[in-house]
């Protein structure tokens, strides 16, 4: 019973590389998020979205792109890494909205940016 | 703007119980939820309210007041494993979550 899956877990980038973040869940669920969590804030959400083929910004989406070609898969993706980015990421999915109930969250991934 | 208010840390003995406080101001208000996320793992779901009054789920109760903008987590016969961070996080009229920083919670034996 995987839920929802991260990767990779754990990753170091230098300032300007680029990388992806997968995310993938088994629940059949339409909603997907990507979040980021810094120490001493709250969860600040990046992107959503609401359904294959759909992706819309949420909070802070400025440095970041993600794409949702598949229902089960919800990728973000880092053009340009600064520092700023250093962050733990994590995905989410929900059968309906975000504020509409339960969010079943991956494992996160910890990125730093040297 | 939209804030929501939780103490950064607190200590517990096994075996007692601890409250642990949530005061929001958001745009509007359509419900409540508490997540627990232990160091280094995913948050999971504990409860959700948006009537006044509590809920009970075994050992944890969540308690709101909608006109006072308040919620607490209640947890009894505290466990080793309850060490753990605790999320409040309010949907506000856009139905957008509006996350806290979460409360640290320390168990002593």
């Amino acid at each position: 019973n995987a839920g929802v899956t991260q990767t990779p877990k754990f990753r170091v980038l230098k300032t300007g590389q680029s990388m992806t973040l997968l995310c993938a869940q088994d629940m059949n669920h339409e909603y997907m998020y990507w979040y980021r969590q810094d120490p001493g804030m709250g969860l600040r959400l990046i992107h959503y979205s609401v359904g294959e083929g759909t992706t819309a910004k949420g909070e802070v989406p400025d440095g970041y792109n993600v794409s949702r070609l598949k229902k089960q898969n919800f990728l973000l993706g880092l053009e340009s890494a600064a520092p700023s980015q250093t962050s733990v990421y994590f995905c989410a999915s929900s059968l309906a909205g975000e504020g509409s109930g339960e969010l079943f969250f991956g494992e996160g991934s910890r990125l730093t940016v040297l | 703007g939209q804030n929501i208010d939780q103490p950064t840390e607190m200590t517990a003995t096994e075996g007692a119980i601890v409250q642990i406080n949530c005061t929001y101001q958001t745009s509007g208000f359509n419900g409540l939820f508490w997540y627990q996320q232990h160091a280094g793992e995913a948050p999971t779901f504990l409860s959700y309210n948006v009537l006044d009054g509590l809920e009970e789920k075994g050992r944890f109760s969540s308690f709101l007041s909608r006109s006072k903008g308040y919620s607490y987590l209640l947890l009894k016969e505290l466990q080793m494993k309850d060490s753990a961070s605790y999320l409040c996080a309010v949907r506000d009229s856009n139905y957008q979550l509006i996350w806290g920083a979460g409360t640290k919670l320390i168990i002593k034996p």
